[in-house]
């Protein structure tokens, strides 16, 4: 079964500062990938996905994910947050043929002004 | 067009009740999940359902969970003689046929159980 991590579960960071969230998962077959958001009061959002093709992904509001097969990671990053950017932020994958998606428990950013 | 609508979005019930929570996906979209969302955890799959092939159960944390889906369409998911452990937020999603699809997921329904 395929399983996701998500580490450093509380995320402080400035605004301008530069974000990256890792996720590893475990699964050795072909998977697809997404990133999640949920923003305080809202309902969960894609912020973007792999399928195949350019493992280097850009997504809404400036997210951008790189898929690194050999790593097992799809880590997320953004090179300059914004205060709207605190959200939770959630990883999770999809084994090709398996209809389920595997989350990882979430990454809570907080953004200070 | 409509996204996935979830009622109620607050339930507060006593141990021991039973609870219904309903989940309308988006028109069109064959399947339909359940996920439950617990302080401090990713979600957690429950329950998924296809068309008109038997839902994969799986995910159920006891047989005090069960769900159904009418008609293609609606999905109802009842919890027996709930548990303070029940508490969570329960999450629907829906997605267009096909191997390679993003769920869409709906606002959610908080469940307290005191």
């Amino acid at each position: 079964a395929q399983s996701v991590s998500q580490h450093n579960h509380h995320v402080i960071l400035s605004e301008a500062a530069s974000l990256e969230l890792g996720c590893n998962y475990s699964y050795g077959g072909t998977v697809n990938l997404f990133w999640y958001v949920q923003y305080p009061g809202q309902h969960l959002q894609l912020l973007l996905k792999y399928f195949s093709g350019d493992p280097l992904v850009k997504g809404i509001k400036g997210f951008e994910a790189e898929f690194i097969k050999s790593k097992f990671s799809f880590n997320l990053r953004k090179p300059s947050v914004q205060w709207s950017d605190t959200a939770e932020y959630f990883c999770a994958v999809n084994a090709r043929g398996n209809n389920r998606l595997a989350f990882g428990k979430g990454n809570q950013v907080v953004v200070i002004p | 067009g409509a996204g996935v609508s979830q009622s109620p979005s607050n339930k507060v019930t006593e141990k021991g009740k039973d609870v219904e929570l309903r989940c309308d996906p988006i028109s069109g979209h064959t399947a339909l999940y359940w996920y439950r969302q617990s302080l401090g955890q990713g979600l957690e799959f429950l329950i998924y359902f296809q068309g008109n092939s038997a839902p994969d159960k799986s995910g159920l944390p006891s047989d005090r969970f069960s769900a159904e889906r009418t008609g293609g369409s609606v999905s109802t998911l009842t919890i027996q003689r709930t548990q303070q452990e029940d508490s969570a937020v329960y999450l629907c999603a829906s997605r267009p046929g096909g191997a390679v699809e993003t769920q869409y997921f709906g606002p959610g329904t908080r469940l307290l159980v005191l």
